[in-house]
């Protein structure tokens, strides 16, 4: 198994760039889920998805759009870049809600 | 909502020296309890969890910690540091229908 990667693994962008960041997960999770770790902040979730076709939004939302057309694949779409949406980017899946979250590399992004 | 509460945000200590980190949540139901940590430049893992059973669970790397319901808090102990265990660790809780909620992180520097 792969477990959960993520695509890319560094990216920057220039303000008002769009950009998908790509998650994927081979362990039939039902539940998969999107943070943002900054110094200090520990992690926000952004948004989160019980199942396919099924998404809701997180913690801090606002920039990001997601969708789960698959069991397996949660991207995340950054709508418009702005400075304050550089971070390091994680998703995670599981089983459940209430289950061990299985995390991804992470993707740092740096928006100019 | 729930909430999870990590008093220490930074840790130093040498080796050989003991470790407690202290958690708190504030539901009041059925929880889940997780402990994960985060090593430099990688991501987060699990260290070990409580669902039910022996309040005092053993985790990897001599990790161990203990549920206390009446204090709603599960500390995360180790006797004697290495300094491999320089990390952040970050409780997690899910319970009833919430998403899994994450303490800010406590950041463990530990000098040789």
């Amino acid at each position: 198994n792969a477990g959960v990667t993520q695509t890319p693994k560094f990216q920057v962008l220039k303000t008002g760039q769009s950009m998908t960041l790509q998650c994927a997960q081979d362990m039939n999770h039902e539940y998969m889920s999107w943070y943002r770790q900054d110094p200090g902040m520990g992690l926000r979730l952004i948004h989160y998805s019980v199942g396919a076709g099924i998404t809701d939004q997180g913690e801090v939302p606002n920039g990001y759009n997601v969708s789960r057309s698959t069991t397996e694949d949660f991207p995340l779409r950054l709508l418009s870049a702005a400075p304050s949406q550089t971070s390091v980017y994680f998703c995670a899946s599981s089983y459940s809600m209430l289950e061990t979250q299985y995390f991804g590399p992470g993707t740092r992004l740096l928006v100019l | 909502a729930q909430s999870v509460s990590q008093h220490n945000h930074h840790v130093i200590l040498s080796e050989a020296a003991s470790l407690e980190l202290g958690c708190n949540y504030s539901y009041g139901g059925t929880v889940n309890l997780f402990w994960y940590v985060q090593y430099p430049g990688q991501h987060l893992q699990l260290l070990l969890k409580y669902f039910s059973g022996d309040p005092l669970v053993k985790g990897i790397k001599g990790f161990e910690a203990e549920f206390i319901k009446s204090k709603f808090s599960f500390n995360l102990r180790k006797p004697s540091v290495q300094w491999s265990d320089t990390a952040e660790y970050f409780c997690a809780v899910t319970g009833g229908s919430y998403i899994p909620t994450f303490g800010r992180g406590t950041s463990l520097i530990v000098h040789p």
